[in-house]
Parts: C-alpha cells; sequence; structure tokens
C-alpha cells in the first residue's frame, strides 16, 4: 500500500500568517494514464471534508486562492498564504492513483 | 445540484452486520464512481472501496472478506454491507462522488 506521511501533524498560526503542509507518498503518485491524483481536503469541525485541491495543484471552484498545491512523483505541498479564520480544521492528502487509495493522517490547523 | 445522502442505522450489535445506502441526485452512477470513506471518532479518513461507474468494485484489503459494495442504477443507490461488526468499526461512514462531492456522513455505532 501507499504510505502518505503528512507533516506536521498540528499547526498553530494567527491570522494572515502563511501555512504549509507535506505530504510524501511511498512511491510515485502518476498514474499510468499521467496524471497525478493527489487531492487535499479540509475537515472543518463537525462537517463532512471538502475537497479543497485535486490533481495536485488543481484548485476546486469557490476555494480562494490563498490556497495553493505543488509537486511530483512523491512529494506534494498546500501553501495557505495568509490563513484566515475559516481555514481552520483538518487538512488531509489523499492519493487516487494505486489502489488501495490510501490518506495522509491528517495536520490540525488551530489559530491562535 | 450533486447530492449525496447516507442512510442506515445508527446502532448495529456486535457479530451482525452494517447494511447502509447512498442515495445519489444529480449525476448518473453510470457515469461517475462512488467511493465509501470511513472515519472512527476522533481519526482520520479510511477508503473502504469504490462502486466504479462501469458497475466493477475494488476493497481495501483488510476489509475485502466482509465487504460488498452493489447498486441499483434504476434507484440511484450504491450499497455497503459489512459483516462480522466489531467495535473498531464503529465510525461515520461518508459516499463520496470521486474525491469531490461527499455525502453528510452516518455514524454508526457497534455496541451491544
Amino acid at each position: 500500500d501507499v504510505v502518505m506521511t503528512q507533516t506536521p501533524v498540528s499547526l498553530s498560526l494567527a491570522i494572515g500568517q502563511p501555512a504549509s503542509i507535506s505530504c510524501k507518498s511511498s512511491q510515485s503518485l502518476i498514474h499510468s494514464d499521467g496524471n497525478t491524483y493527489l487531492t487535499w481536503i479540509l475537515q472543518r469541525p463537525g462537517q463532512s471534508p471538502k475537497r479543497l485541491i485535486y490533481l495536485v495543484s488543481k484548485l476546486d471552484s469557490g476555494v480562494p486562492d490563498r490556497f495553493s498545491g505543488s509537486g511530483s512523483e512523491t512529494e506534494f505541498t498546500l501553501k495557505i498564504s495568509r490563513v484566515e479564520a475559516e481555514d481552520l480544521g483538518v487538512y488531509y492528502c489523499w492519493q487516487g492513483t494505486h489502489l488501495p487509495f490510501t490518506f495522509g493522517s491528517g495536520t490540525k490547523l488551530e489559530i491562535k | 445540484q450533486m447530492q449525496l445522502q447516507e442512510s442506515g442505522p445508527g446502532l448495529v450489535q456486535p457479530s451482525e452486520t452494517l447494511s447502509l445506502t447512498c442515495t445519489v441526485s444529480g449525476f448518473s452512477l453510470t457515469s461517475y464512481g462512488i467511493n465509501w470513506v470511513r472515519q472512527p471518532p476522533g481519526k482520520g479518513l479510511e477508503w473502504m472501496g469504490t462502486m466504479w461507474n462501469d458497475g466493477s468494485t475494488d476493497y481495501n484489503s483488510p476489509l475485502k472478506s466482509r465487504l460488498s459494495i452493489s447498486r441499483d442504477t434504476s434507484k440511484s443507490q450504491v450499497f455497503l454491507k459489512m459483516d462480522s461488526l466489531q467495535t473498531e468499526d464503529t465510525a461515520i461512514y461518508f459516499c463520496v462522488r470521486g474525491s469531490k462531492y461527499w455525502g453528510q456522513g452516518v455514524m454508526v455505532t457497534v455496541s451491544s
């Protein structure tokens, strides 16, 4: 199985500060079709998860452009240019390239 | 508008079978795959299995022997059945279209 190693486990940031979350996979996430199925998800407290980014760097509609995704093969990063109060929650990376699909263990973002 | 709604019993006895239904609207099951993902209380996300748009299925290996996913396209429903439930199966169960559209989840408690 592909292991998704996500760091840090938690972040405590003030509003306006930048955030960076790393996700490393135990093998390349490049699919045989050429796509890299790496997704970033935010789960706010008490809510269902919400997809923010797919295919490494594509923002879902309605997601603020302070979010960005980057990376390739086995190393991926989610960045928030300036954290806002609504960004609190747990962020997960999710790989959909190799079966079984696997999630990172999550990064909890708290607002100071 | 894309919607997914999980339904099922909130409480299941140990060793019994869990049956959940995911009812979708706004799209056809013959066009999109549906994932089942679960989340134990206070823990991370686990992919359980996928009903692909062509009717084929994939399962996470640890669950494969007791998990079955099926569908009724005429009713726009996907079904999850899992046998021999244990307390460790207590979780919120989500159905997800691809990685983008999530249901609100259904809490299942395994307890006598």
